[in-house]
């Protein structure tokens, strides 16, 4: 079955400082990868989607990430976090191509903290 | 436009009872997917409904169902709850199936005493 995996359950940082979350799944046909926010007391917000094309995305707030297939992993990447970036980080893959188009399979989330 | 619009936000019942929750889609939106959210196990997919059809059904036992009304709005029952059922629900609605990415409501925090 589906997994996707994050590597780091919680990260703190400095502002300022780069961010790298690391998220690898299992599917090996064709994925759409997604990644999504959670504030504290808010709900989940898309951050950014591939589909296919450029494996470099950029996303909101200054958020990119990086698709690479032979490795099976979609990392996010921030040069510069800011405060505000304090919130819980999900990885998400889905498989346009099989009856589970519908289903979104998350990673158990990387919860950032950004001291200031 | 509207986002997602999920309803009640809280909820306390005793265990046996059951419990729908609602939920009304991005105008426009034909496809609602559900997810439960606790510490534990994270997000867990529950189904995914498409013009008024089940798509999709994730690992969980026949005491969840749901359902897509003819307008999108879609309801999800649980009967029978148990205390490991609390849980934030959250609704999501797409377009059409699949391929666009999915709008995430608020959700409904169900508490099980």
């Amino acid at each position: 079955a589906q997994s996707v995996s994050q590597h780091n359950h919680h990260v703190i940082l400095s502002e300022a400082a780069s961010l790298e979350l690391g998220c690898n799944y299992s599917y090996g046909g064709t994925v759409n990868l997604f990644w999504y926010v959670q504030y504290p007391g808010q709900h989940l917000q898309l951050l950014l989607k591939y589909f296919s094309g450029d494996p470099l995305v950029k996303g909101i707030k200054g958020f990119e990430a990086e698709f690479i297939k032979s490795k099976f992993s979609f990392n996010l990447r921030k040069p510069s976090v800011q405060w505000s970036d304090t919130a819980e980080y999900f990885c998400a893959v889905n498989e346009p191509s099989s009856s589970n188009t519908g289903k979104l399979i998350f990673g158990q989330g990387t919860t950032l903290q950004v001291k200031p | 436009k509207a986002g997602v619009t999920q309803t009640p936000r809280y909820l306390i019942k005793t265990r046996g009872q059951q419990v729908t929750l609602s939920c009304s889609p991005i105008s426009g939106h034909r496809s609602v997917s559900w997810y439960q959210q606790t510490p534990g196990q994270g997000l867990q997919f529950l189904f995914e409904y498409f013009s008024e059809t089940q798509r999709n059904k994730g690992n969980f036992p026949g005491r969840f169902s749901g359902r897509q009304f003819s307008n999108s709005r879609s309801e999800m029952n649980v009967s029978t709850l148990e205390l490991g059922d609390s849980a934030l629900y959250l609704c999501a609605s797409s377009p059409t199936q699949g391929n666009y990415g999915y709008t995430f409501g608020s959700g409904t925090r169900l508490t099980v005493v």
